[in-house]
């Protein structure tokens, strides 16, 4: 079946720095993928939509500027939060869509913000 | 525009009991739907999905979801809880012309031995 990974599953940060967090689709190719945010008790949150060679697509309310996507190959997807502050804190998950409508999502990345 | 109302965010069950999770979908065009069950610090699994064709899914670990047009509702059902199934429970909802998931706020399911 259709593996997505993302690094790291964990990251702790200082508040004001910047972190990446990867999503890659291990044996498919993937021309969209999308990142979702989670708070604790709370569901996913549709916050971008990333197309391969193109900028992302963000919801409404969604910083763009702060939380930056790439998209640079078929096979990866990075989600680059800036100047990280304790309310960026949260679960990230990333999902990449196969064919049809199927979207396989990875583990998902916990952020702490100190 | 796509939306999904999951009806009671916990739902507590005996073992060996009848499993039934709620979910109302809004869309204006055919949806396609899903259920996702979540594990404590983990990423989704997708139980099963409805496209297109028979209206009655069956999915993984003995669930089963029914796709009701005209109740517009794809409520999720196991006949008999397992321990293991304790978990959170989210449904979602994909338009055919787009492709983002809108998620229901999820239904913590606790398994009562």
């Amino acid at each position: 079946g259709a593996v997505v990974s993302q690094h790291p599953s964990w990251v702790i940060c200082k508040s004001g720095t910047s972190v990446k967090i990867e999503c890659r689709s291990l044996d498919f190719q993937a021309t969209t993928m999308f990142w979702y945010r989670q708070f604790p008790k709370q569901s996913l949150m549709l916050m971008a939509t990333s197309n391969e060679g193109s900028k992302a697509t963000y919801e409404q309310g969604v910083e763009k500027d702060k939380f930056l996507i790439n998209h640079a190959s078929l096979t990866l997807s990075t989600l680059t939060v800036t100047s990280a502050h304790p309310e960026d804190s949260s679960f990230y998950i990333c999902s990449a869509r196969g064919e049809l409508w199927e979207q396989f999502f990875g583990p998902g990345t916990r952020l702490t913000v100190l | 525009a796509q939306s999904v109302t999951q009806l009671g965010s916990h739902v507590s069950v005996s073992e060996g009991a009848l499993v039934l999770l709620r979910c109302n979908y809004s869309s204006s065009v055919p949806p396609y739907l899903f259920w996702y069950v979540q594990y404590p610090n983990q990423g989704l699994q997708l139980l099963l999905k409805y496209t297109t064709g028979a209206t009655l899914v069956k999915g993984i670990n003995g669930f089963e979801a029914e796709f009701k047009k005209s109740e517009t509702s794809f409520h999720l059902t196991k006949p008999s809880a397992h321990m293991s199934d304790a978990a959170e429970y989210f449904c979602a909802v994909s338009a055919q012309a787009g492709n983002q998931f809108y998620f229901g706020t999820g239904t913590s399911l606790t398994v009562i031995p």
